[in-house]
């Protein structure tokens, strides 16, 4: 069956420019999570989704940070303003319950 | 405040031998603790875990152990082979939280 999608494999964006990164889940997973992975950092947590709602936003670092799941499937994670801080690889997650989570690929954020 | 600490950053085992990667963690709360596996440019995967309520869980060449007293828990792969060249991450979960903590990962070399 299908993994955990996530696009772009790659972005390159200047400084000051917003951001798209969006996470296809495991169909069927109601929980989503977005983490991301600093060099020679481990995963940090970013916000979780359970259905549309965000009980948990606590790990966004910033307001710059934002994120929205429609449908109980797709989910997006904007960043605004980016800053060079932000490069990082950005990783979604899901699972139907919090202690086996199916990672996606990532994106490889580069902000020159 | 690093909650979960892997204080090797890497690990070198020949073909054959056993591989053993420790995971120290602070917070009395967790009580639930997994490893993931990652390769580059993919996402972590889910190797094994272990609840609190036990000291040892085994799944093939993989066993967890876990010392609450000590707050430790260790991975020992036996017979290390190639294909485990990876970075292995310590995972903890709080009961009844969707966020795991992570820890910055070790990167497993095993030599031919």
């Amino acid at each position: 069956g299908a993994g955990v999608s996530q696009s772009p494999s790659n972005k390159v964006t200047e400084k000051g420019k917003d951001v798209e990164l969006r996470c296809d889940p495991i169909s069927g997973h109601t929980a989503l999570y977005w983490y991301r992975q600093s060099l020679g950092q481990g995963l940090e947590f970013l916000i979780y989704f359970q259905g549309n709602s965000a009980p948990d936003k606590s790990g966004l670092p910033s307001d710059r940070f934002s994120a929205e799941r429609t449908g109980g499937s797709v989910s997006t994670l904007t960043i605004q303003r980016t800053q060079q801080e932000d490069s990082a690889v950005y990783l979604c997650a899901s699972s139907f319950d919090p202690y086996e989570q199916y990672f996606g690929p990532g994106t490889r954020l580069t902000v020159t | 405040d690093q909650q979960v600490k892997q204080n090797s950053p890497s690990l070198s085992v020949q073909e054959g031998r056993i591989s053993i990667l420790n995971c120290d963690y602070t917070n009395s709360m967790f009580d639930y603790f997994l490893w993931y596996k990652k390769y580059p440019a993919e996402g972590p995967t889910f190797l094994i875990s272990i609840s609190s309520i036990k000291d040892k869980n085994e799944d093939g060449r993989f066993t967890v152990f876990l010392n609450k007293s000590a707050k430790h828990l260790s991975l020992h792969i036996v017979p290390s082979q190639p294909g485990d060249s990876a970075v292995y991450f310590c995972a903890a979960v709080v009961a009844g939280s969707y966020q795991l903590t992570f820890g910055k990962g070790t990167k497993l070399s095993v030599i031919p």
